[in-house]
């Protein structure tokens, strides 16, 4: 059981817009900013969103996040079958001092 | 350009013990924190372990405190996870990745070691 919440799967077609929720509380979210990784298939991951709505350079901007008191969310427009990936949220957390990751969420394009 | 290069990983009976390295190149290595994030076959992420920049100070996971020691060589650019009392549920691909500036997510990751735990 993570402390970050996430939808185990999300699913789009082609063009489409998707979010991502992920789910915590005071001494997590609400206390720092969140990031985003991106998993392909096979390979390690890749920093997606940084700071809450930050995006590395290379990332493109159909990427977006935000957050609100204790929940963030990944939006992704315009979805193309390279997005289909698995998503995780990840935040510093006070309590239990230390990082933690949401439990992956597995986009499918259909 | 930045890269990060795990090994060391392998199969080992569990209460043993097995020592990752990690060898950073193309940047300041001294100036970043670093960290370790395991991710057990078919699951998800989990952080494992940080060090700040010059190894002053460490933060584990409860799952690993006492077990798992995090350590660096700034001369050698070298990160190192020394993990001892290995049980099955330790089996993992161990990535270290590279805090950037500011709490700014973690930036580079390595490709990963297979730890295996099992007899």
């Amino acid at each position: 059981q993570s402390v970050l919440t996430q939808p185990p799967s999300a699913s789009g077609t082609p063009g489409q817009r998707v979010t991502i929720s992920c789910s915590g509380s005071s001494s997590n979210i609400g206390s720092h900013g969140v990031n985003w990784y991106q998993q392909l298939p096979g390979t390690a991951p890749k920093l997606l969103v940084y700071r809450n709505n930050q995006r590395p350079s290379g990332v493109p901007d159909r990427f977006s996040g935000s957050k609100s008191d204790t929940s963030a969310s990944l939006a992704i427009s315009g979805l193309q079958s390279e997005d289909e990936a698995d998503y995780y949220c990840a935040v510093w957390d006070d309590s239990l001092n230390g990082c933690v990751f949401g439990g992956g969420t597995k986009l499918t394009v259909l | 350009e930045v890269q990060l290069v795990e090994s060391g990983g392998g199969l080992v009976q569990p209460g043993g013990s097995l020592r990752l390295s990690c060898a950073a190149s193309g940047f300041a290595f001294s100036s970043y924190w670093m960290h370790w994030v395991r991710q057990a076959p078919g699951k998800g992420l989990v952080w494992v372990s940080r060090i700040n920049n010059d190894g002053s100070t460490t933060r584990y996971a409860d799952s690993v405190r006492g077990r798992f020691t995090v350590s660096r060589d700034n001369a050698k650019s070298t990160l190192y996870l020394q993990m001892n009392s290995l049980r099955a549920g330790d089996t993992a691909v161990y990535y270290c990745a590279r805090e950037g500036v500011g709490g700014g997510g973690f930036d580079y990751w390595g490709q990963g070691t297979l730890v295996t735990v099992s007899s």
